[in-house]
């Protein structure tokens, strides 16, 4: 079974860039996947940042974006702020209408 | 405004069937390309897409998971129903529901409900 892979942690330091990535243990992901991009901090439902690899969801700061980076879907954090720091997931459809979240990445902000 | 909310046990017993409901208002599932999904989330760990219900009562299930879930509408209460049999102390997580809207997008969520499974 194709499992989604993302980086488990990752850091940045305040003002400085991030790529996470979302990628497949087999195979390559591309637009057919239409990734999701959720935030959420501890406690916290997830909030959807980026859909359909590279569309912003209403009132997300421009800082955040989706694209499509080699074989991997991947989020961009440009000018990181302290209150990025969180758990990010990417969600893929995987077709037949089922969709699935990958294993989440813990961004430190430091 | 968009709101839902679970309901069901906070505790089970290894074997036990799950029920839970997802009460919605806000939007009518009956409006083309709405969905719900739920999503579970053991403590500390990650999100785990579990069903899916259409507009159309399309329904669709985790790969893993598609022997022990089913999910069902009550158009008139606007409630959405999930059950999960044979439960084991693994699936002690929060569960939630969640709009999904014509953009495919999880846009709006239920505050989540807390199952622990244990004899």
């Amino acid at each position: 079974q194709t499992v989604v892979t993302q980086e488990p942690s990752l850091s940045v330091s305040p003002g400085g860039t991030v790529t996470l990535t979302c990628g497949l243990t087999s195979g390559s992901v591309s637009t057919s996947y239409y990734t999701n991009w959720y935030q959420q901090t501890p406690g916290q439902t997830p909030r959807t940042l980026i859909y359909s690899t590279n569309s912003r969801s209403s009132g997300v700061p421009n800082r955040f974006s989706g694209s499509i980076l080699g074989n991997k879907a991947a989020l961009t954090i440009t000018g990181a702020q302290a209150d990025d720091e969180s758990d990010y997931y990417c969600l893929l459809y995987m077709g037949s209408g089922i969709w699935v979240f990958g294993g989440g990445t813990k961004l430190t902000v430091l | 405004q968009v709101t839902l909310r679970e309901s069901g046990p906070a505790l089970v017993k290894p074997t036990q069937t799950l029920t839970l409901t997802c009460t919605f208002s806000g939007f009518s599932l009956s409006t083309n390309k709405m969905c719900v999904t739920w999503v579970r989330q053991p403590p500390g760990k990650a999100l785990e897409w579990l069903a899916r219900i259409d507009w159309d009562d399309d329904k669709f299930y985790s790969t893993s998971l598609r022997t022990r879930l089913t999910i069902s509408q009550d158009a008139s209460k606007n409630q959405v129903v999930l059950t999960m049999t044979n439960m084991d102390p693994v699936d002690t997580a929060t569960y939630y529901c969640a709009r999904q809207n014509w953009n495919d997008v999880l846009d709006s969520w239920g505050p989540g409900t807390l199952v622990a499974v244990s004899s």
